[in-house]
Formats: structure tokens, C-alpha cells, sequence
């Protein structure tokens, strides 16, 4: 079926540096795309999204990137800091009503 | 404005017993949904409702019941608890326009059956 899926399991940066996450999504038909940060113990936060029709978005420290000929989602945050370990889940939001669909996740550690 | 709220936050079962996870919303959003996340894993979505008196199933709905009498509440209600069901549920709402919406996340509630 259609998946949403990410790279790289854990990511370690120090911190001041740019994190780069990735993920890949299969469903060539997707529109609408989420990052959301989840800290230990809640709920998963928005952080930005990226229609289907833009191949960038920037927000404050954060910036999405999208390539449909790849199929490929990017979320970069600028100037990395301590606050910014969490887990990051990328979804797509697909053609069927308002369903998203997760990645697995990757774990975002900054070191001091 | 208390945004997406989730009661219990922690709960206990014993295999076979029942129990309703409780979701509130007051931000006046059509769309309500019900996840659940198992360690390492992204969400997956058990049920979802577009407004009061419609809801539809995921992609892993069963085991689990839900209804929508109101357009702010979403219970989640476990008929015969199974320790496959011990995970953390994230209830979630939006609004749905014409356009993909973004959708808010409670808390969550954390279910360990035995």
C-alpha cells in the first residue's frame, strides 16, 4: 500500500548546526504534507507543511523542502538547539478526505 | 481555548475487560480522528469522523468502537481489551474545508493491557 517512510532512524548534530531530516513517500498522488515534532510523553506538534503546488516553505528556523519527481520531503532546522531534540514524523495527507499517513520517525539528538 | 483534550492519561487493563478513551475538542472542528503509536513507530489511524453522526474506519480499526454525537467529543471505546491494544492513542481534530487541514494532536493516553 501507500507508505510515508523515513531514512535515517537517529540523528545526532551538535548544537549550532543545521539538522537535515528526511523522508520518501510513494503515493505520487499526495498533496499536502506535515512535519510534526513529538517530545518524550506528547502529542505530536506541527511544526510546517508544504502543498503539492510549492517546492519550498520556510518558517522561523524551519524550512521544507519537496521533490515530486523523487518523491522525496526534506525538513531542515536552522541553528539547531537543545529544545529542538525530539522525535520527527513526516505525513502526507492524502486524496481520501483528511487521513494522514506516518513515516516511522527519526530521533533528533543535539548535542551541547 | 484548551485546544484537543484526552482523558484518562494513563489506564490499566486486564485482558477482556472494556473501557472508553474520552477526547474533547473546542475549537469547533469538523474532523476528529483517533491514532495509536507503538514504540519506534509513526501513528496509524484507528477511526475518523467528519462531523456528528458520520464516522468511518482506518487503517486499524479492529477491536475498537467509536460514535459521534457531538461535534466536540470523539470517544474511543474498547469493547474486550487484548495486550496487542497496549499502545498510547493520540486523538486528533481539524477543520475540513476544501483544502488538507492541518490537524491537532491531544496529549494522549497511555493503555497497558495485561
Amino acid at each position: 500500500g501507500e507508505s510515508v517512510g523515513l531514512h535515517l532512524p537517529t540523528l545526532s548534530v551538535q548544537e549550532g548546526d543545521n539538522s537535515i531530516i528526511n523522508c520518501a513517500y510513494s503515493n505520487s498522488a499526495s498533496d499536502y504534507f506535515i512535519w510534526y515534532k513529538q517530545e518524550s510523553g506528547k502529542g505530536p506538534q506541527f511544526i510546517i507543511d508544504i502543498r503539492s503546488n510549492m517546492d519550498k516553505r520556510q518558517g522561523q528556523r524551519v524550512t521544507v523542502l519537496l521533490n515530486k519527481t523523487v518523491k522525496h520531503l526534506s525538513l531542515q532546522i536552522a541553528a539547531t538547539q537543545p529544545g529542538d531534540s525530539a522525535v520527527y514524523f513526516c505525513a502526507e495527507n492524502g486524496a481520501a478526505g483528511n487521513k494522514l499517513t506516518f513515516g516511522g520517525g527519526t530521533r533528533v539528538l543535539v548535542k551541547p | 481555548n484548551a485546544g484537543v483534550t484526552q482523558t484518562p492519561k494513563f489506564q490499566v487493563l486486564k485482558t477482556g475487560q472494556s473501557m472508553t478513551l474520552q477526547c474533547a475538542q473546542d475549537m469547533n472542528h469538523e474532523y476528529m480522528s483517533w491514532y495509536r503509536q507503538d514504540p519506534g513507530m509513526g501513528l496509524r489511524l484507528i477511526h475518523y469522523s467528519v462531523g456528528a453522526g458520520i464516522t468511518d474506519q482506518g487503517e486499524v480499526p479492529n477491536g475498537y468502537n467509536v460514535s459521534r454525537s457531538t461535534t466536540e467529543d470523539f470517544p474511543l471505546r474498547l469493547l474486550s481489551a487484548a495486550p496487542s491494544q497496549t499502545s498510547v492513542y493520540f486523538c486528533a481534530s481539524s477543520y475540513l474545508t476544501g483544502h488538507r487541514e492541518t490537524q491537532y494532536f491531544g496529549p494522549g493516553t497511555r493503555l497497558l493491557v495485561l
